[in-house]
């Protein structure tokens, strides 16, 4: 069965402190894996594309790192403006998306 | 670029209005658009999936003629939301990714829908 699976489901960390989400998949065929950002009350926000295994994408103090059966977000020296939920999504060969139920990150000052 | 414009952001109605809600892709050509459901501090639950010039997608359990969907133009899919109860009331966000290049796309998202049905 086609899933993808995000922990934690929560995260608090201190300002500073570096840490890494996790998202597990498991799909008959990965066109892509996708990371989002979504602050309350509003849209996801797309933060990077992973095509295939051993790729990775940075941006700012985000960086996903992708294998064939995970994805890392890692988060190094986290502010409190990085505080979001952070999602994860899969798009199989067969075009169906899977996303993952999230995690909630909060950076404290 | 891949900006989607969904509107309106809020809409408060009395119960049996209907309610329209517009999702547009700005700067590229949407082939698919999606609409979600979101509940407090909850992930996205997908209502259905929407081809241009084609019917929608329902997921299993979302009533087709509750919420009706089109999809007229490659730039705009409408979800109108008929005869609204307090029980409709939620956070409804619309997505479309287009099929440009061999890549695949990720889904863009509108920044959703505040429905409050009173």
């Amino acid at each position: 069965e086609d899933q993808v699976t995000q922990s934690p489901e929560a995260l608090r960390l201190q300002e500073g402190e570096s840490s890494s989400l996790n998202c597990s998949y498991t799909v008959s065929g990965l066109r892509g894996l996708f990371w989002y950002r979504q602050d309350p009350g509003k849209g996801p926000e797309f933060l990077f594309t992973l095509y295939s295994a051993g790729e990775e994408k940075e941006k700012e103090r985000l960086k996903a790192t992708l294998t064939k059966k995970e994805s890392f977000l890692h988060i190094t020296a986290p502010k409190p403006e990085d505080s979001a939920t952070y999602l994860c999504a899969v798009r199989s060969t067969g075009n169906q998306f899977y996303f993952g139920t999230g995690t909630s990150l909060t950076v404290i000052p | 670029g891949a900006v989607v414009s969904q509107h309106p952001s809020w809409v408060i109605c009395k119960s049996g209005t209907s309610v329209k809600i517009e999702c547009r892709s700005l700067d590229f050509q949407a082939t698919t658009m999606f609409w979600y459901r979101q509940f407090p501090k909850q992930s996205l639950m997908l209502m259905a999936t929407s081809n241009e010039g084609s019917k929608a997608t329902y997921e299993q359990g979302v009533e087709k003629d509750k919420f009706l969907i089109n999809h007229a133009s490659l730039t705009l899919s409408t979800l109108t939301v008929t005869s609204a109860h307090p029980e409709d009331s939620s956070f409804y966000i619309c997505s479309a990714y287009g099929q440009g290049g061999l890549l695949s796309q990720p889904q863009h998202f509108g920044d959703g829908t505040r429905l409050s049905i009173l």
